[in-house]
């Protein structure tokens, strides 16, 4: 069973440019979480989807950032006119349920997380 | 809001040793996680440890263990027989019973000597 799949791994991205980053979830998850690491940083949450609906968008900038999570293929985080300050790590993270953390096991699986540089 | 502080920016141990890596954290909840994900330099968050507010016993995994003060609002995981494998940034981070969202330290490196 694949892990929480991430594309690409490493993005680079001139001023002014869009980003779309990629996220595959586990199989059989239907929920989507994505996250942004700024460097010497923690992760600081984004948005959480499920299929076809944004959930919680709480993290989100208000501006150029949008996520969506079609009911077939993966989650995209769309970033347009990008600016330095946008450079980051950002990591997909999924569950197969609504309230994860009362899984036995892991409550969310991560990926390995896509690092966009703005030059 | 829920905040969690990491007032250790680096740690190293020898190898074999043990270490103990802290962590604070503030909340108003009653119900909520405790988690510890290690993440070594290939940037995957790997999930080591985790603890549930209402238990009273502290969470073990192998080597690793937790010193959970519910009072003191503190979580500190312990490593014992440390080994070069464990060399990665440490994150501790909290969830609100029922919530997805985790909120996330700024993280420990720990160095792992031989």
């Amino acid at each position: 069973n694949a892990g929480v799949m991430q594309n690409p791994r490493h993005l680079v991205r001139r001023r002014g440019q869009e980003a779309r980053l990629r996220c595959s979830p586990m199989k059989g998850h239907s929920h989507v979480y994505w996250y942004r690491q700024l460097p010497e940083e923690g992760l600081k949450f984004m948005v959480y989807l499920q299929k076809e609906n944004i959930i919680d968008e709480s993290g989100m900038p208000k501006e150029r950032f949008s996520a969506e999570f079609p009911k077939e293929g993966p989650s995209i985080l769309r970033i347009q006119q990008v600016v330095r300050g946008d450079s980051a790590a950002y990591f997909c993270a999924s569950s197969p349920q609504s309230d994860p953390l009362w899984s036995y096991n892991s409550p969310l699986h991560f990926g390995n997380g896509t690092r966009l540089t703005v030059t | 809001a829920q905040t969690v502080t990491q007032s250790q920016p680096e740690m190293s141990v020898q190898e074999a040793e043990t270490v103990t890596l802290s962590c604070t954290y503030d909340t108003s909840e009653s119900d909520y996680y405790l988690f510890w994900y290690k993440q070594p330099p290939s940037r995957q968050m790997i999930l080591v440890i985790r603890q549930e507010a209402y238990k009273q016993q502290n969470a073990t995994e192998n080597r690793f263990s937790v010193n959970f003060q519910k009072a003191a609002k503190s979580f500190s995981l312990k490593i014992s027989d440390s080994q070069l494998g464990d060399a990665a940034m440490y994150f501790c981070a909290s969830s609100q019973g029922g919530s997805e969202k985790l909120v996330f330290g700024k993280g420990t490196k720990l160095t792992v000597n031989p």
